[in-house]
């Protein structure tokens, strides 16, 4: 069964400070992988998307990769700013033959100024 | 376009009434998923449609809950009858196709006294 852990469950950083959310999962056989960002009392917004076939993708300061065989990926927020301040969830989709995702347990951030 | 709609925002109901949840998805959109978000399980989905047809309902917790997709711009979820237990965040999503970016809804509140 597919688990999906994220460390740390919180960080509280200076603002402009580089940082790195880790997300782990147990089984290296997935089809892709989603970072979203979660602002209080809303829904979840996609940040970006990660084909299995792929090492990394990037949207302006922020840079994912994945690491397939490890089962791990990472996601650096380069000059972390008040507005980033929201909690960061990863999900996998296990295969091609389904569109379920599988959420991790979520990182806190808080950038302070 | 509007994005994914959610309606109530929020619901306050007793133990024992039936509960009915909104989606109206993204116009084209083929695929809508339903997840609840509890602090305990995190983010789990609880089944998805495609094309109007549900394709896995394998999270839906028990009978008491049920959802339906009429047509291409409308589901329900139901819950009847009602527990405290079932107290949580149920967030609506879709996608255009199969693997594409999931837009989440703003998601309803659910309180069962």
């Amino acid at each position: 069964k597919q688990e999906v852990t994220q460390i740390p469950a919180a960080l509280s950083v200076p603002e402009g400070e580089n940082l790195v959310l880790n997300c782990s999962f147990t089984d290296s056989a997935i089809y892709n992988l989603q970072w979203f960002r979660q602002d209080p009392g809303k829904g979840l917004t996609s940040l970006l998307l990660i084909q299995s076939s792929q090492r990394e993708q990037t949207s302006g300061r922020l840079n994912a990769s994945l690491d397939k065989s490890s089962g791990r990926s990472t996601l650096y927020i380069a000059a972390s700013q008040p507005g980033d301040s929201a909690t960061y969830l990863c999900a996998v989709r296990p295969g091609y033959n389904t569109d379920k995702l599988i959420f991790g347990t979520g990182t806190r951030l808080q950038v302070f100024p | 376009d509007a994005g994914v709609i959610q309606s109530p925002r929020h619901e306050v109901t007793e133990m024992g009434q039936e509960v009915t949840l909104r989606c109206k998805p993204i116009s084209g959109h083929d695929y809508l998923f339903w997840y609840r978000q509890t602090m305990m399980r995190g983010l789990e989905l609880l089944i998805y449609f495609n094309n109007n047809v549900p394709i896995d309902d394998s999270g839906m917790p028990e009978d008491r809950f049920s959802a339906k997709m009429p047509n291409a711009s409308f589901s329900t979820l139901k819950i009847q009858p009602s527990e405290p237990r079932d107290s949580a965040v149920y967030f609506c999503a879709s996608s255009l196709n199969s693997g594409d970016t999931q837009y989440f809804g703003p998601g309803t509140r659910l309180t069962v006294l």
